[in-house]
């Protein structure tokens, strides 16, 4: 069983406010790094899959970043608005995913 | 179907009753799998379908929990003699196969032992 952490469990954030969050994993045999976004009441989504060391990925206000060497990965949020507010959800893939147990983010308006 | 189909969306059984779960896939996607989601946990892995055959079935907790797919595309996750604990949100995704391919959730299906 892999180990993949997340820290923190939770977060709460001013609304407009900038945040970050890791996702740690194993370094050795490194295949692909996946980050996906759960809300309440709906199903995960993909929002990245990351390969490459050094790999910067943006999707809006959303960026993530990875170190396969040190074997960690950064979600970044700018500017958070309510509609941020989920489990954010990293997944290390070597054929299957191991999920971290996420990162809940609680954006207040 | 355009997305993952799981059905039920909810059962609730009684302890020591058996349950089959079901999972429609993303038409064509070879890899299909199912996961466990416990309050307050990320999705805990439980089996993975590549085709037909199950490529790792590490993570079904014990011999109560069993997955087929027999013609690479539904599959049913079947649980005997449930327990209280297996009370939990049962996920399936489903994705073209490969590490880099993004995985596409069902809905899940919250299971309740009484």
């Amino acid at each position: 069983i892999l180990n993949v952490e997340q820290s923190p469990q939770s977060l709460h954030v001013q609304e407009g406010d900038s945040t970050n969050f890791t996702c740690s994993f194993p370094s050795s045999n490194f295949y692909a790094l996946h980050w996906y976004r759960w809300e309440t009441a709906k199903s995960p989504e993909a929002l990245f899959v990351m390969t490459l060391n050094g790999d910067e990925k943006k999707k809006g206000r959303i960026s993530a970043t990875l170190n396969t060497k040190e074997g960690y990965s950064y979600l970044y949020i700018k500017g958070s608005q309510p509609e941020d507010s989920a489990t954010y959800l990293c997944a290390f893939n070597d054929y299957k995913l191991s999920f971290g147990a996420g990162t809940t983010v609680t954006v207040r308006a | 179907g355009a997305g993952v189909s799981q059905t039920p969306s909810n059962k609730v059984t009684e302890k020591g009753k058996y349950v089959e779960l079901r999972c429609d896939p993303i038409s064509g996607h070879t890899a299909l799998y199912w996961y466990r989601q416990s309050l307050g946990q990320g999705p805990e892995f439980l089996i993975y379908f590549q085709g037909t055959g199950a490529a790792d079935d590490s993570g079904l907790p014990n011999d109560r929990f069993f997955a087929v797919r027999p013609e690479g595309s539904v599959s049913t996750l079947k649980i005997q003699r449930t327990e209280r604990g297996d009370s939990a949100v049962y996920l399936c995704a489903s994705s073209s196969g490969g590490p880099n391919a993004e995985a596409f959730f069902g809905q899940g299906t919250r299971l309740t032992v009484v």
